[in-house]
This record gives structure tokens, sequence and C-alpha cells, in this order.
């Protein structure tokens, strides 16, 4: 069935250096790749997201890498900082009937920023 | 403020007793879904709701209704809450999804625990 990989589970990275977070998804139909952020006991944000027509997309420190041909993509978050801690989740959307859409999740990465 | 509002934030409650969850938002967001979040499974959709009186199933949706009466509220029924259902609750909305996706805003979430 449909599904989104996401790996690490976790990733401890000293600040300062980058993180790299990967998804894998299954449905060739996905056009749709956002990333969100979930501090611990909040709600999850969305932090930046990526359009299948687009190969790569940049805010500040984040960036994200889609490859549709492997049907992968990326999270990547350069001269981390504390505040970076939190947990990710990459997640795909994909087309249905009637303008609907549906969208999977990936399991979580929990990235922790050594000081 | 735009935001998108779960009540309650906690509960604890018994097997078998009716609850409902409220979620409400004021962005005129047509699409409105409910997800469960649990240790290592990240965020797995309950039911979305694509307008008022338009609803569907998502990836686990036994044990649980949804109703759209009106375009800003999506309640979650659980009609007879078995302890398999304790876990972490989101509220989220967003435009309609069309054939694109669309970011999606959380509800700060309802930690339900059923005993």
């Amino acid at each position: 069935g449909e599904n989104v990989e996401q790996h690490p589970s976790t990733l401890s990275v000293q600040e300062g250096d980058s993180a790299v977070i990967k998804c894998t998804y299954s449905d060739s139909a996905s056009n749709y790749f956002p990333w969100y952020k979930q501090e611990l006991g909040k709600r999850p944000q969305l932090i930046i997201d990526i359009r299948s027509n687009v190969g790569e997309k940049k805010d500040q420190r984040i960036a994200v890498t889609l490859n549709k041909t492997a049907k992968h993509f990326s999270l990547h978050i350069t001269e981390t900082q504390p505040e970076d801690s939190a947990v990710y989740f990459c997640a795909a959307s994909t087309p249905r009937y009637s303008s609907a859409s549906k969208i999977i999740f990936g399991s979580g990465t929990r990235l922790s920023i050594r000081p | 403020e735009a935001q998108v509002t779960q009540n309650p934030r906690y509960l604890i409650t018994v097997t078998g007793k009716k609850l409902t969850v409220t979620c409400s938002q004021n962005m005129n967001h047509e699409y409105m879904s409910w997800y469960r979040q649990d240790p290592g499974l990240g965020l797995r959709q309950i039911y979305y709701s694509m307008n008022v009186e338009v609803t569907d199933k998502g990836d686990v949706p036994e044990g649980y209704k949804v109703s759209r009466k009106e375009k800003r509220n999506f309640p979650l029924i659980l009609e007879s809450p078995s302890p398999n259902q304790t876990s972490l609750y989101f509220c989220a909305s967003s435009y309609a999804p069309g054939q694109g996706g669309q970011p999606q805003h959380f509800g700060d979430g309802t930690r339900l625990s059923i005993l």
C-alpha cells in the first residue's frame, strides 16, 4: 500500500553542523511534500514544502530537495541551533477524486542538537 | 488570530463512555482532518472532510465518527471508547487541496486516556 518511510528515527548533531533527514514515498502520483516541525508538547507546524515541479527549495537555513525518479525527498538544516531540536515529520500528498488529496506522514525524526 | 481550536486538551475517561472532541477553525478552510499520533507511528489520518456534509475515511477510521454540519466545526466522536484509542489527537485544516495539496494548520492537540 501507500506509505512514506522516514530515516533516521533519531539524529543527534553538534551545534553548528548540518542535519539531513530523508523520506521515501511509494506513490509516483504524489505531488506535494511538506515538512512539519513539532516541538515538545506542541502542535506540528509547517516549516517548508515543495511541489513536484520543483527540484529544490530553500528558506534561510532550511532546504528541501526532491528526486521524483527515485521517489525520495530530503530536509537539510544547516548551521544547526539549539532551537532546531524537535521532531520532524515529512509527508506526501497525492491527488484523488473530487479535488481531494490523500496525505501520508512519515514516522518522524527526533533531532537533538548537542551544545 | 488564525487558529484551530480543540477541546478538551486533556481527557481521562473509561471504556464505553461516549465522548466528543470538538474542533473549530476560523480561517474559512474547506478541508478539515483528524489525526492520531502514537510513538513511532507518526501522524495517522482518521477522517477528513472536503466541505460541509462531505466526509471520508482516512487510514484508521475504526471506532470513530465525525460530522461536518458547519464549515468551521469538525467534531470527532468516540461512541464506545476502548483503551487502544488512548492517544494524542490533532485536528487540522487547510484550503481545499485540489490536485496539488495544501499546508495544514494544526490544533494544539487533545490527549485522551481511556481506562
